[in-house]
Protein backbone atom coordinates (compact mmCIF):
# COMPACT_ATOMS: atom_id res chain seq x y z
CA UNK A 1 0.00 0.00 0.00
CA UNK A 2 1.11 3.58 -0.75
CA UNK A 3 2.60 5.49 2.12
CA UNK A 4 1.96 9.06 0.93
CA UNK A 5 -1.37 10.95 0.51
CA UNK A 6 -1.56 13.72 -2.17
CA UNK A 7 -4.31 16.01 -3.73
CA UNK A 8 -6.08 14.61 -6.85
CA UNK A 9 -5.59 17.39 -8.97
CA UNK A 10 -3.80 21.01 -9.37
CA UNK A 11 -4.03 23.54 -12.00
CA UNK A 12 -0.95 26.00 -12.58
CA UNK A 13 -0.28 29.25 -14.86
CA UNK A 14 2.44 29.07 -17.13
CA UNK A 15 5.40 30.54 -16.13
CA UNK A 16 4.66 30.54 -12.65
CA UNK A 17 5.84 27.91 -9.48
CA UNK A 18 4.01 24.80 -9.74
CA UNK A 19 4.17 23.61 -5.67
CA UNK A 20 3.32 19.72 -5.16
CA UNK A 21 2.70 18.36 -1.55
CA UNK A 22 2.92 15.11 -0.45
CA UNK A 23 2.11 13.39 2.97
CA UNK A 24 4.12 11.02 4.66
CA UNK A 25 3.57 11.14 7.96
CA UNK A 26 4.41 7.01 8.68
CA UNK A 27 8.16 7.06 6.85
CA UNK A 28 10.94 5.44 8.76
CA UNK A 29 13.75 7.19 9.36
CA UNK A 30 15.57 5.16 7.10
CA UNK A 31 13.06 5.96 4.01
CA UNK A 32 13.53 8.21 1.26
CA UNK A 33 10.92 10.49 -0.61
CA UNK A 34 11.27 9.86 -4.51
CA UNK A 35 9.22 12.18 -7.12
CA UNK A 36 8.34 11.09 -10.58
CA UNK A 37 6.30 12.45 -12.85
CA UNK A 38 3.73 10.19 -15.89
CA UNK A 39 3.14 12.24 -19.13
CA UNK A 40 0.41 10.41 -21.08
CA UNK A 41 1.25 7.26 -22.43
CA UNK A 42 4.62 7.00 -21.40
CA UNK A 43 6.67 5.40 -18.91
CA UNK A 44 7.38 7.61 -15.21
CA UNK A 45 10.23 9.57 -15.44
CA UNK A 46 12.44 10.12 -12.10
CA UNK A 47 12.50 13.58 -11.06
CA UNK A 48 14.33 14.36 -7.59
CA UNK A 49 14.03 12.52 -4.61
CA UNK A 50 15.48 13.11 -0.81
CA UNK A 51 15.78 11.72 3.04
CA UNK A 52 16.57 14.51 5.80
CA UNK A 53 18.24 17.84 3.47
CA UNK A 54 16.17 19.78 0.89
CA UNK A 55 17.49 18.88 -2.85
CA UNK A 56 17.75 20.59 -6.01
CA UNK A 57 18.87 19.68 -9.52
CA UNK A 58 17.52 21.04 -13.54
CA UNK A 59 14.02 19.71 -13.05
CA UNK A 60 12.85 20.69 -9.40
CA UNK A 61 13.42 21.18 -6.00
CA UNK A 62 12.22 19.17 -2.82
CA UNK A 63 11.67 20.63 0.19
CA UNK A 64 11.43 17.96 3.20
CA UNK A 65 9.73 19.32 6.42
CA UNK A 66 11.92 18.67 9.70
CA UNK A 67 9.90 16.39 10.84
CA UNK A 68 10.03 14.54 7.52
CA UNK A 69 6.17 13.73 7.61
CA UNK A 70 5.64 16.01 4.32
CA UNK A 71 7.36 17.06 1.49
CA UNK A 72 6.84 19.71 -1.59
CA UNK A 73 8.10 18.98 -5.09
CA UNK A 74 8.67 22.60 -6.20
CA UNK A 75 8.52 23.48 -10.62
CA UNK A 76 10.11 26.97 -10.46
CA UNK A 77 8.45 27.63 -13.77
CA UNK A 78 6.25 25.66 -15.17
CA UNK A 79 5.69 24.57 -18.75
CA UNK A 80 3.07 23.07 -20.76
CA UNK A 81 5.27 20.30 -20.96
CA UNK A 82 5.16 20.08 -17.16
CA UNK A 83 1.49 18.95 -17.25
CA UNK A 84 1.44 15.10 -16.21
CA UNK A 85 0.42 13.16 -13.08
CA UNK A 86 3.03 13.69 -10.21
CA UNK A 87 3.91 10.87 -7.55
CA UNK A 88 5.16 10.81 -4.47
CA UNK A 89 6.44 7.60 -2.91
CA UNK A 90 8.20 6.79 -0.25
CA UNK A 91 11.18 3.88 -1.09
CA UNK A 92 10.15 1.02 1.69
CA UNK A 93 13.74 0.20 2.60
CA UNK A 94 13.23 -2.85 5.03
CA UNK A 95 11.49 -5.30 2.36
CA UNK A 96 14.40 -4.67 -0.97
CA UNK A 97 13.33 -1.22 -2.07
CA UNK A 98 10.08 -1.42 -3.19
CA UNK A 99 8.25 1.73 -4.81
CA UNK A 100 4.33 1.83 -3.55
CA UNK A 101 2.99 4.27 -6.30
CA UNK A 102 -0.01 6.01 -4.84
CA UNK A 103 -2.84 7.72 -7.52
CA UNK A 104 -0.55 10.65 -7.79
CA UNK A 105 -1.59 14.54 -8.30
CA UNK A 106 -2.81 15.70 -11.44
CA UNK A 107 -1.21 18.99 -12.90
CA UNK A 108 -2.60 20.91 -15.57
CA UNK A 109 -0.44 24.22 -16.69
CA UNK A 110 -2.69 26.53 -18.13
CA UNK A 111 -1.49 29.02 -20.58
CA UNK B 1 22.81 5.93 -22.29
CA UNK B 2 20.64 3.85 -23.77
CA UNK B 3 16.54 3.53 -21.57
CA UNK B 4 14.68 0.18 -20.61
CA UNK B 5 12.98 -1.42 -23.99
CA UNK B 6 10.19 -3.49 -23.83
CA UNK B 7 8.65 -4.81 -26.43
CA UNK B 8 6.08 -5.11 -27.78
CA UNK B 9 4.47 -1.57 -27.33
CA UNK B 10 1.09 -2.69 -28.22
CA UNK B 11 -0.50 -6.05 -27.84
CA UNK B 12 -4.33 -6.64 -28.16
CA UNK B 13 -5.45 -10.51 -27.54
CA UNK B 14 -8.74 -12.54 -26.62
CA UNK B 15 -9.23 -13.91 -23.14
CA UNK B 16 -8.23 -16.98 -22.41
CA UNK B 17 -4.93 -16.43 -24.58
CA UNK B 18 -1.44 -16.21 -23.87
CA UNK B 19 0.63 -13.66 -24.16
CA UNK B 20 4.63 -12.46 -23.41
CA UNK B 21 6.32 -9.09 -22.73
CA UNK B 22 10.16 -8.68 -22.91
CA UNK B 23 11.98 -6.23 -21.27
CA UNK B 24 15.75 -5.56 -21.45
CA UNK B 25 17.58 -2.92 -18.66
CA UNK B 26 19.51 -0.61 -18.57
CA UNK B 27 23.05 -1.81 -18.63
CA UNK B 28 24.01 -2.59 -15.42
CA UNK B 29 21.33 -2.90 -13.50
CA UNK B 30 21.17 -5.76 -11.38
CA UNK B 31 17.35 -4.85 -10.37
CA UNK B 32 14.42 -5.44 -12.68
CA UNK B 33 11.04 -4.69 -11.74
CA UNK B 34 7.75 -5.47 -13.77
CA UNK B 35 4.83 -3.25 -12.83
CA UNK B 36 0.77 -3.13 -13.65
CA UNK B 37 -0.64 -0.22 -14.42
CA UNK B 38 -4.65 -0.05 -14.69
CA UNK B 39 -6.18 3.20 -16.00
CA UNK B 40 -6.52 5.87 -13.71
CA UNK B 41 -4.00 4.14 -11.34
CA UNK B 42 -0.66 4.39 -9.68
CA UNK B 43 1.63 1.08 -11.44
CA UNK B 44 1.49 -1.94 -8.84
CA UNK B 45 4.71 -3.87 -8.31
CA UNK B 46 4.05 -7.23 -9.83
CA UNK B 47 7.87 -8.54 -9.38
CA UNK B 48 10.92 -7.41 -8.75
CA UNK B 49 14.19 -9.32 -9.51
CA UNK B 50 18.09 -9.01 -8.43
CA UNK B 51 20.38 -10.49 -10.41
CA UNK B 52 18.23 -13.05 -11.62
CA UNK B 53 16.32 -14.28 -8.40
CA UNK B 54 12.78 -13.24 -6.75
CA UNK B 55 13.00 -10.23 -4.21
CA UNK B 56 9.57 -9.77 -3.94
CA UNK B 57 6.75 -11.80 -6.08
CA UNK B 58 3.80 -10.74 -3.18
CA UNK B 59 1.47 -9.76 -5.75
CA UNK B 60 1.98 -11.43 -8.79
CA UNK B 61 -1.47 -13.79 -9.06
CA UNK B 62 0.90 -16.93 -9.43
CA UNK B 63 -1.87 -19.24 -10.82
CA UNK B 64 -1.56 -17.19 -14.24
CA UNK B 65 1.15 -14.74 -14.53
CA UNK B 66 4.77 -15.98 -14.21
CA UNK B 67 8.15 -14.10 -15.03
CA UNK B 68 11.83 -14.72 -15.01
CA UNK B 69 15.39 -13.06 -15.70
CA UNK B 70 17.53 -16.39 -16.24
CA UNK B 71 20.55 -14.66 -17.09
CA UNK B 72 20.14 -11.58 -15.12
CA UNK B 73 19.98 -9.21 -17.77
CA UNK B 74 16.51 -9.29 -20.27
CA UNK B 75 13.30 -10.43 -18.46
CA UNK B 76 10.08 -11.81 -19.89
CA UNK B 77 6.50 -11.48 -18.02
CA UNK B 78 4.00 -14.47 -18.91
CA UNK B 79 0.13 -14.34 -18.42
CA UNK B 80 -1.65 -17.93 -19.00
CA UNK B 81 -4.44 -17.37 -19.92
CA UNK B 82 -5.24 -14.09 -19.62
CA UNK B 83 -8.46 -12.38 -18.23
CA UNK B 84 -10.61 -9.58 -19.31
CA UNK B 85 -9.16 -7.39 -16.09
CA UNK B 86 -5.37 -8.16 -17.12
CA UNK B 87 -6.29 -4.99 -19.41
CA UNK B 88 -3.74 -2.64 -18.47
CA UNK B 89 0.00 -1.25 -19.66
CA UNK B 90 2.83 -3.37 -18.16
CA UNK B 91 5.86 -1.22 -16.91
CA UNK B 92 9.58 -2.40 -16.51
CA UNK B 93 12.06 -0.85 -14.85
CA UNK B 94 15.74 -0.68 -13.63
CA UNK B 95 18.38 0.13 -10.84
CA UNK B 96 21.63 -0.06 -9.44
CA UNK B 97 20.71 -1.35 -5.99
CA UNK B 98 18.83 0.59 -3.56
CA UNK B 99 18.64 3.68 -6.33
CA UNK B 100 15.90 5.13 -8.49
CA UNK B 101 14.16 3.06 -11.22
CA UNK B 102 14.19 3.56 -14.68
CA UNK B 103 11.33 3.16 -16.49
CA UNK B 104 10.92 1.88 -20.12
CA UNK B 105 7.78 3.04 -22.09
CA UNK B 106 5.59 0.10 -21.18
CA UNK B 107 3.31 -2.84 -23.19
CA UNK B 108 -0.34 -1.64 -23.51
CA UNK B 109 -2.48 -5.01 -23.41
CA UNK B 110 -6.09 -5.22 -24.65
CA UNK B 111 -7.93 -8.11 -23.66
CA UNK B 112 -10.90 -8.65 -25.62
Amino acid sequence: DAKTTQPTSMDCAEGRAANLPCNHSTISGNEYVYWYRQIHSQGPQYIIHGLKNNETNEMASLIITEDRKSSTLILPHATLRDTAVYYCIVRVTNTGNQFYFGTGTSLTVIP
Amino acid sequence: EAGVAQSPRYKIIEKRQSVAFWCNPISGHATLYWYQQILGQGPKLLIQFQNNGVVDDSQLPKDRFSAERLKGVDSTLKIQPAKLEDSAVYLCASSLVGRAQFFGPGTRLTVL
